[in-house]
């Protein structure tokens, strides 16, 4: 059974616009959760995380929103950029320090 | 800043080969932990070390064994290759385990068993 889900495989915006990407997860215990991103033959670089007593975490363009009542985080991305083009990975991590990672959304910013 | 790295980036093998995977940082981590990522899905936690000294075995540790020896380098090793294990492994490290921290990747070894 899958504990955290991205259920959209890809997403596509126009530059300038807002890219939101969501993310569900089922373990209440999750008590952190954090955004990647990863281009193309590279490992995945860390975003933005949001810890699981807040409801918004903001840096930049970027801002994650937990709904901890509907298991549900999200991030905005404001305004999109071609640079942002890349895959978009959902983590949720438990105290004992392992991550679970959602399957990806692939963001593709056009010009 | 080196970060982390990863050797071999590209390795073919035959079934029921062994070999070694080399993960090295350069961060004085403590923390570190190596995943497998298959096509159109997300990154599966193999083994992780949470020190010198201490291993333990994540979601997938099947066919794979680890140690950590120091600080810096934590080994995968594959003890008789499947092509079930062919797939894209990342070696990532933290500060910590606490689970506010996030993790360094490095770019990956593309494995594939034929």
């Amino acid at each position: 059974d899958q504990q955290v889900k991205q259920n959209s495989p890809s997403l596509s915006v126009q530059e300038g616009r807002i890219s939101i990407l969501n993310c569900d997860y089922t373990n209440s215990m999750f008590d952190y959760f954090l955004w990647y991103k990863k281009y193309p033959a590279e490992g995945p670089t860390f975003l933005i995380s949001i810890s699981s007593i807040k409801d918004k975490n903001e840096d930049g363009r970027f801002t994650v929103f937990l709904n901890k009542s509907a298991k549900h985080l999200s991030l905005h991305i404001v305004p999109s950029q071609p640079g942002d083009s890349a895959v978009y990975f959902c983590a949720a991590n438990t105290n004992a320090g392992k991550s679970t990672f959602g399957d990806g959304t692939t963001l593709t910013v056009k010009p | 800043n080196a970060g982390v790295t990863q050797t071999p980036k590209f390795q073919v093998l035959k079934t029921g080969q062994s070999m070694t995977l080399q993960c090295a940082q350069d961060m004085n981590h403590e923390y570190m932990s190596w995943y497998r990522q298959d096509p159109g899905m997300g990154l599966r936690l193999i083994h992780y070390s949470v020190g010198a000294g201490i291993t333990d075995q994540g979601e997938v540790p099947n066919g794979y064994n680890v140690s950590r020896s120091t600080t810096e380098d934590f080994p995968l090793r594959l003890l008789s290759a499947a092509p079930s294990q062919t797939s894209v492994y990342f070696c990532a490290s933290s500060s910590s385990g606490y689970s506010n921290q996030p993790q360094h990747f490095g770019d990956g070894t593309r494995l594939s068993i034929l």
